[in-house]
């Protein structure tokens, strides 16, 4: 158990709709960075936060966004979703913000699937 | 431009076979990261192993090692007398320093290990 976690587990929905994917991380962990895995892209980088401040963005749609909460609590937003939005979801943590040394532990992930 | 590219991607051995997974990294920056990381069939991401560039020196926890060399950017994985219990995904993963500074992680495609009895 890496001490992340997320919620749901798993998520059915219609083309068209929007979901919010909720992630904590490990407790002192100040960056969170969520990752999407499919199997045309294989594992991405979409987006980092730091204590609430957006850090950094990798290849994150319009369609999506993120946040990170006071509480360190992370949320991302999918909306206007399309059948190749079906993926699984990984959120991380770390301790530290900008420092590559730094482990990032994984929470489960969330499967989404877009009918 | 950052990139991890892992050629294989399934590879199928019997019990007891020693395997190797190969990685292989582009970057611009002279102080990155590599990592490991295994995904059993339930999904989750394990973390197996960091290396910083500046330490080339080879790893071994076990059964697993690790042979890191910057001349061919190139950082394999060798699990010896495989188990079945190995059979997974493999990720290899690098984080750039200077360039990036954020700590995001850039995985390659995966390697799939099926080991069988």
């Amino acid at each position: 158990d890496s001490g992340v976690t997320q919620t749901p587990k798993h998520l059915i929905t219609a083309t068209g709709q929007r979901v919010t994917l909720r992630c904590s991380p490990r407790s002192g962990d100040l960056s969170v960075y969520w990752y999407q895995q499919s199997l045309d892209q294989g594992l991405q980088f979409l987006i980092q936060y730091y204590n609430g401040e957006e850090r950094a963005k990798g290849n994150i749609l319009e369609r999506f966004s993120a946040q990170q909460f006071p509480d360190l609590h992370s949320e991302l937003n999918l909306s206007s979703l399309e059948l190749g939005d079906s993926a699984l979801y990984f959120c991380a943590s770390s301790d530290v913000w900008a420092s590559s040394y730094n482990e990032q532990f994984f929470g489960p992930g969330t499967r989404l699937t877009v009918l | 431009a950052q990139k991890v590219t892992q050629a294989q991607t399934e590879i199928s051995v019997v019990e007891k076979e020693d395997v190797t997974l190969d990685c292989v990294y582009e970057t611009r920056d002279t102080t990155y990261y590599l990592f490991w990381y295994k995904q059993p069939p339930s999904g989750e991401l394990v973390f197996l192993i960091r290396r910083n560039s500046f330490d080339e020196q080879n790893e071994i926890s076990g059964r697993y090692s690790w042979n890191f060399q910057k001349s061919t950017s190139s950082f394999n994985f060798t699990i010896t007398a495989s188990q079945v219990v190995d059979s997974a995904v493999y990720f290899c993963a690098l984080s750039e320093a200077r360039s990036s500074n954020t700590g995001k992680l850039i995985f390659g495609q995966g390697t799939t290990l099926q080991v069988k009895p």
